[in-house]
């Protein structure tokens, strides 16, 4: 069975800082991975995905994840926070029927 | 590529009330997916359909939770006799077929649903 677990449920950043945040995995196949942007009152959006092939990730609004198996992690980055980035962010794992299976989320604040 | 979209945005009933709630996927995508998202959490997985047909159904999905899709277009989930752990976020998903594993999945802004 997959899991995901972010560390983390809160994460404070001060603008153009670094952003980092924690996502491990579990899975008894080799994992599909993928990091979503939630706004408030918003469905999710997909910032990028692990399938196979090249392990660091690159997604959108400068966002980049690197799959690191022997650590079982996809933690996502991103090099200078904007205030837009302020938001939730879910790391999920495809389970077997193609579902997501989605971490508890890391809520992002960005301090001017 | 309007999204998927859902309907209402919000509903607030009385306990004891039946709800239901519409979502209509990207056109061209096949497969269409329910999750529930309570305060604090991440979603969680409800059903799928790969068009009309409903191929898989979560342990949280009791029997007052029933999904259709008649014509693999549209998507309704109905809930009978609400109870107050039914308020969340319900979101729909669709994705094109493919090779499931690398097909994103699109979400739509879900209903929240609120028991009085």
């Amino acid at each position: 069975a997959q899991s995901v677990t972010q560390l983390g449920s809160h994460v404070s950043v001060s603008e153009g800082a670094l952003v980092l945040l924690r996502c491990n995995y579990s899975s008894s196949v080799p994992p599909y991975l993928f990091w979503y942007v939630q706004y408030p009152n918003q469905g999710l959006q997909l910032l990028l995905k692990y399938t196979t092939g090249a392990t660091l990730v690159k997604g959108i609004n400068g966002f980049e994840a690197e799959f690191k198996k022997s650590e079982t992690s996809f933690h996502l980055t991103k090099p200078s926070a904007h205030m837009s980035d302020a938001a939730e962010y879910f790391c999920a794992v495809r389970g077997s029927q193609g579902n997501l299976i989605f971490g508890k989320g890391t809520k992002l604040s960005v301090k001017p | 590529d309007t999204g998927v979209s859902q309907d209402p945005r919000h509903k607030i009933t009385k306990r004891g009330q039946n709800v239901t709630f519409r979502c209509d996927p990207i056109s061209e995508h096949n497969r269409l997916y329910w999750y529930r998202q309570t305060l604090g959490q991440g979603p969680e997985f409800l059903t799928y359909f790969q068009n009309e047909a409903q191929l898989e159904k979560s342990r949280l999905l009791s029997d007052r939770f029933s999904a259709e899709r008649p014509k693999g277009s549209f998507s309704t989930l109905e809930i009978q006799r609400t109870e107050q752990g039914d308020s969340a976020m319900y979101l729909c998903a669709s994705s094109e077929t493919g090779t499931v594993s690398n097909q994103p999945q699109h979400f739509g802004d879900g209903t929240r649903l609120s028991i009085l």
